[in-house]
């Protein structure tokens, strides 16, 4: 079966600090995979998705950077973080019928 | 830019008593598909209808689709405390670009 791995879960990082959220899926093969950031309680704001390795697509101009290695892999990024940056930030996977989410990251930038 | 927005907001109800959510989109859709977020947690996918569907059962959860009207309505029956969560409509445009749109959320708070 399908699984998604994202790591680490919680995260606090210092103003300027860089940052790397991880995203792995197992039980597929190219899949298409996508970075969010939920603001408390709010909705889900598309960072990044990509069809395959290394194509990234941005889709918000930001601090943040994504790539892709391998097949399954999914990498965040930010070279010096922003305040702003806090958030939860979910990976998923998936296609028109459906995503399957990370358990999310909660990084908060002090 | 998000297609679905969810109304109300908020919703507070009693164990027992059924929950309703809706969800407007603005352009055509392939499908709908509404998602659960526990707190602190990954979405989960719910249930998926499609456009030629009026009306879909999965358990507990009723979900209803009016393209007339670009509108979708979420019916939890006999809540629990355990569906405490948000929940999330997403749309995949017909037009769109393989991606789905997401809705703002709507928070269900079930009190035992």
């Amino acid at each position: 079966s399908q699984t998604i791995h994202q790591w680490p879960a919680t995260l606090v990082q210092p103003v300027g600090s860089p940052l790397s959220l991880e995203c792995t899926v197992e039980g597929t093969s190219n899949p298409n995979l996508y970075w969010y950031r939920q603001a408390a309680g709010r909705g889900l704001q598309l960072l990044f998705y990509s069809v395959g390795i290394g194509q990234i697509s941005s889709e918000v101009p930001q601090n943040l950077s994504a790539s892709r290695p391998q097949d399954r892999q999914f990498i965040l990024s930010s070279k010096k973080l922003l305040l702003s940056d806090s958030g939860f930030y979910l990976c998923a996977w998936g296609g028109t019928y459906g995503y399957t989410f990370g358990s999310g990251t909660r990084l908060t930038v002090v | 830019s998000q297609q679905g927005e969810e109304d109300p907001q908020a919703l507070s109800i009693q164990e027992g008593e059924n929950a309703t959510m809706n969800c407007s989109y603005k352009t055509s859709i392939n499908n709908l598909q509404w998602y659960r977020q526990n707190s602190g947690r990954g979405l989960v996918h719910l249930i998926l209808i499609r456009s030629n569907e009026r009306e879909k059962h999965s358990g507990r959860l009723r979900v209803t689709l009016d393209t007339s009207k670009k509108s979708s309505s979420l019916l939890i029956t006999a809540s629990r405390a355990a569906d405490t969560a948000s929940y999330f409509c997403a749309t995949d445009p017909y037009y769109g670009n393989n991606r789905l749109a997401f809705g703002k959320g709507n928070q269900v708070v079930v009190i035992p």
